[in-house]
C-alpha cells in the first residue's frame, strides 16, 4: 500500500528556534502533498498545498513566512516553522495524493505526524 | 454552516452491535467521499472511499446522498477494535483538490 512516513516524530524545542519537518512519499510519487495541523479534540485543519515545482498554496490565516513549505522532488515535502512559539504545540501531518490517482477519487495517504511541544 | 459536519458522539454500542454515522457537507459541488479512521494521537487512516452507488466492504458499508448533501457509514457487528474516531472527508473537484474534514464521531465499543 502507499506509505508515507514523517519526521521526527516528535519535537520539543524553545520558543523563537525554527523546526523542519520531512514529509516522505516511500512507494509512489506525489506531485501534491498537503500539511495539516490538529489541536486536541479538534479536526484536521489543512494548512497548505504543496505542489513539486511551485509555491505553496496557503489556506486562509496560516501565514506563509512562519510556515516554510518547500517540495523539493515527487517524494518530499518539508515544513518549517520558523520562530515557534508555545501556541505552535500541535500535531503536525502531512498527506499525500498519488500521481496516479487521476480519476475522482482521490486519496490522500497519511504520515504518522509530528507532535511538537514548544517550551 | 461548516463546510463539513458530523455528531461528535461519543456513540458508546456494545460489541455485536449495528451503528451509523452521518455527514454532512454543505458544498453541492463536493465530488469525493471518503471515510477515515482515526485512533487516539495517530494519523487518520483511510477507511474507504464513497462511491456514488455506494459500496461495501466487509462489515463496512458507505453510502451517499447527493439529494440530501450526507454521507454515512455503517458497522455492523461492532468489534472493540473499532473504537476509534471517525472521520468524514470531501473533495471539491478542480484547483489542488485539496480535501476537508469533519471533525469526526467518536465511537467507543463496549464489552
Amino acid at each position: 500500500g502507499a506509505v508515507v512516513s514523517q519526521h521526527p516524530s516528535r519535537v520539543i524545542c524553545k520558543s523563537g528556534t525554527s523546526v523542519k519537518i520531512e514529509c516522505r512519499s516511500l512507494d509512489f510519487q506525489a506531485t501534491t502533498m498537503f500539511w495539516y495541523r490538529q489541536f486536541p479534540k479538534q479536526s484536521l485543519m489543512l494548512m497548505a498545498t504543496s505542489n513539486e515545482g511551485s509555491k505553496a498554496t496557503y489556506e486562509q490565516g496560516v501565514e506563509k513566512d512562519k510556515f516554510l513549505i518547500n517540495h523539493a522532488s515527487l517524494t518530499l515535502s518539508t515544513l518549517t516553522v520558523t520562530s515557534a512559539h508555545p501556541e505552535d504545540s500541535s500535531f503536525y501531518i502531512c498527506s499525500a495524493r498519488p500521481m496516479t490517482s487521476g480519476s475522482s477519487y482521490n486519496e490522500q495517504f497519511f504520515g504518522p505526524g509530528t507532535r511538537l511541544t514548544v517550551l | 454552516r461548516k463546510e463539513v459536519e458530523q455528531d461528535p458522539g461519543p456513540f458508546n454500542v456494545p460489541e455485536g452491535a449495528t451503528v451509523a454515522f452521518n455527514c454532512t457537507y454543505s458544498n453541492s459541488a463536493s465530488q469525493s467521499f471518503f471515510w477515515y479512521r482515526q485512533d487516539c494521537r495517530k494519523e487518520p487512516k483511510l477507511l474507504m472511499s464513497v462511491y456514488s452507488s455506494g459500496n461495501e466492504d466487509g462489515r463496512f458499508t458507505a453510502q451517499l446522498n447527493r439529494a440530501s448533501q450526507y454521507i454515512s457509514l455503517l458497522i455492523r457487528d461492532s468489534k472493540l477494535s473499532d473504537s476509534a474516531t471517525y472521520l468524514c472527508a470531501v473533495n471539491i473537484r478542480g484547483g489542488y483538490q485539496k480535501v476537508t474534514f469533519g471533525t469526526g464521531t467518536k465511537l467507543q465499543v463496549i464489552p
